[in-house]
C-alpha cells in the first residue's frame, strides 16, 4: 500500500468512550502531523512529530493524546471528547521537520462524530 | 497576524467553463504558496507550489499566478470537468516560526453538467 493511510475512516463515539485513530505512511518520511478540519474553518495543526519526537503541540486539550512509536506510525488517542470535537481528522507526513519547503502528503482522514 | 483569505467561499460552474479562485495573504516573511485540491472524503493533494520569484505555474488545466507585491494568488481552471468538483485550499508558508504553514478556509467548487 502506498501513501498515507488512516483507520478508521469513520468513527462515532459517545463522550465517555475511549478510541484511537491510526495513521501509517509508506513514503519513508520522518515527520508526521495531526490536523483537525472543521466545516468552514481552516485546517488546524494539532501535533507534529519529527523523527518520532513531538515538536509541536498547538494548545490541544489533553483529551487528545498523540503517540508516535516510529517514523511510519502515528496514533491519536481520544477520551472524554465533546460534541464540538466532531470533525475530519487528517494525518500528514513530510520528508522531515516542519520546513516551509517540504510538501505534506495527507491521508484520507477519519470522520469523527461525538454524540 | 498571519492570515490567508480565499474567495469566493463557494462556486458553481457549468462543465467546460473556466473559473478563477482567489487567495490573499498577509503571511510574512513569505516563503512559498501552494494550492491544494481536496476531493470529498479525501485528504488534500498539492497542485502547485510557487516561490517568491515565480509569477505563473501550470499543472495541466490548472494555472496558478502569484503577485508577491500585492500578496495575491489565483488559481485558474480551464475547460472545467466534473472531476474538478472539490475544495481548493491555498496554503502560504513562512520562513519563521515552528508552524510555518498558514491555511485558507478553501473554495468549494461544484462543476455541473
Amino acid at each position: 500500500e502506498t501513501g498515507v493511510t488512516q483507520t478508521p475512516r469513520h468513527l462515532v463515539m459517545g463522550m465517555t468512550n475511549k478510541k484511537s485513530l491510526k495513521c501509517e505512511q509508506h513514503l519513508g518520511h520522518n515527520a508526521m502531523y495531526w490536523y483537525k478540519q472543521s466545516a468552514k474553518k481552516p485546517l488546524e495543526l494539532m501535533f507534529v512529530y519529527n523523527f518520532k519526537e513531538q515538536t509541536e503541540n498547538n494548545s490541544v486539550p489533553s483529551r487528545f493524546s498523540p503517540e508516535c512509536p516510529n517514523s511510519s506510525h502515528l496514533f491519536l488517542h481520544l477520551h472524554t471528547l465533546q460534541p464540538e470535537d466532531s470533525a475530519l481528522y487528517l494525518c500528514a507526513s513530510s520528508r522531515e521537520g516542519v520546513s516551509s519547503y517540504n510538501e505534506q502528503f495527507f491521508g484520507p482522514g477519519t470522520r469523527l462524530t461525538v454524540l | 497576524k498571519n492570515q490567508v483569505e480565499q474567495s469566493p467561499q463557494s462556486l458553481i460552474i457549468l462543465e467546460g467553463k473556466n473559473c478563477t479562485l482567489q487567495c490573499n495573504y498577509t503571511v510574512s516573511p513569505f516563503s512559498n504558496l501552494r494550492w491544494y485540491k481536496q476531493d470529498t472524503g479525501r485528504g488534500p493533494v498539492s497542485l502547485t507550489i510557487m516561490t517568491f520569484s515565480e509569477n505563473t505555474k501550470s499543472n495541466g488545466r490548472y494555472t496558478a499566478t502569484l503577485d508577491a507585491d500585492t500578496k495575491q494568488s489565483s488559481l485558474h481552471i480551464t475547460a472545467s470537468q466534473l472531476s474538478d468538483s472539490a475544495s481548493y485550499i491555498c496554503v502560504v508558508s513562512s520562513y519563521s516560526g515552528n508552524t510555518p504553514l498558514v491555511f485558507g478556509k478553501g473554495t468549494r467548487l461544484s462543476v455541473i453538467a
